[in-house]
């Protein structure tokens, strides 16, 4: 199977730590994306991490992975209200034709940050 | 430097018509992905384009084709369009190396009555 699933919704106040996850079913995956979505806008790569890595950190953003359980999270310190966005996991796979770079997204996750 | 554009933004047809929408990458990327996003889904995989050549192709059906031109630039065609191709259509431009990092555009909003 090639799903990837998230939590559809999740609220924080502003200044406390968000924590977005993510189950994937491919174990081929090599890499594996978190993409920010703002309303009516594209998506916005934030970071990736690389399947044999456990925890990637980039300023406020940390991931981690846990291959065994397949299982990716996104956490952001000190959640800010332009922080309120949908979040997309997505895991990078070859195509049925061995060259092709297709992701396989989540539904996504409400982040709704309060004042 | 300009990332990935579409055109057009938003787009209104009726059923069974034809459409084309139009992808440029941002430049030096030679690979260029289609996405279909569903209101309230995540998005979905349509082709993706390498070197002017197709590369991969999702689940959709053959009304469904695009192409890359020699500038890298390229074009979504749906023909007999359905009530159900309403959807943000993405367009997304990598190196189509290892790590393909896919950068995405704003998308083009499609709306089928």
């Amino acid at each position: 199977g090639e799903d990837v699933e998230q939590s559809l919704f999740l609220s924080v106040r502003e200044g406390d730590s968000s924590v977005i996850n993510c189950t994937y079913t491919d174990s081929s995956s090599t890499y594996l994306y978190w993409y920010k979505q703002e309303p009516g806008a594209g998506l916005q790569l934030l970071t990736y991490i690389f399947s044999n890595m456990d925890m990637k950190q980039d300023q406020r953003l940390t991931v981690l992975l846990n291959k065994k359980d397949k299982h990716l999270s996104l956490r952001i310190a000190d959640t800010q209200t332009g922080d309120s966005a949908i979040y997309f996991c997505a895991e990078s796979m070859e195509g049925a034709s061995g060259s092709a770079r297709q992701l396989t997204f989540g539904s996504g996750t409400q982040l709704t940050v309060l004042p | 430097d300009a990332g990935v554009t579409q055109s057009p933004t938003h787009l209104i047809k009726t059923r069974g018509q034809h459409v084309t929408l139009r992808c440029s990458p941002i430049s030096g990327h030679k690979s260029v992905s289609w996405y279909q996003q569903v209101l309230g889904q995540g998005p979905q995989f349509i082709f993706q384009y390498y070197e002017k050549e197709e590369r991969g192709r999702g689940n959709f059906p053959d009304r469904f084709s695009a192409r890359q031109f020699p500038n890298y630039s390229s074009e979504l065609n749906v023909n007999a369009l359905l009530l159900g191709d309403s959807a943000l259509y993405l367009c997304a431009s990598s190196l189509f190396n290892t790590k393909d990092e896919q950068y995405f555009g704003p998308g083009t909003r499609l709306t089928v009555t």
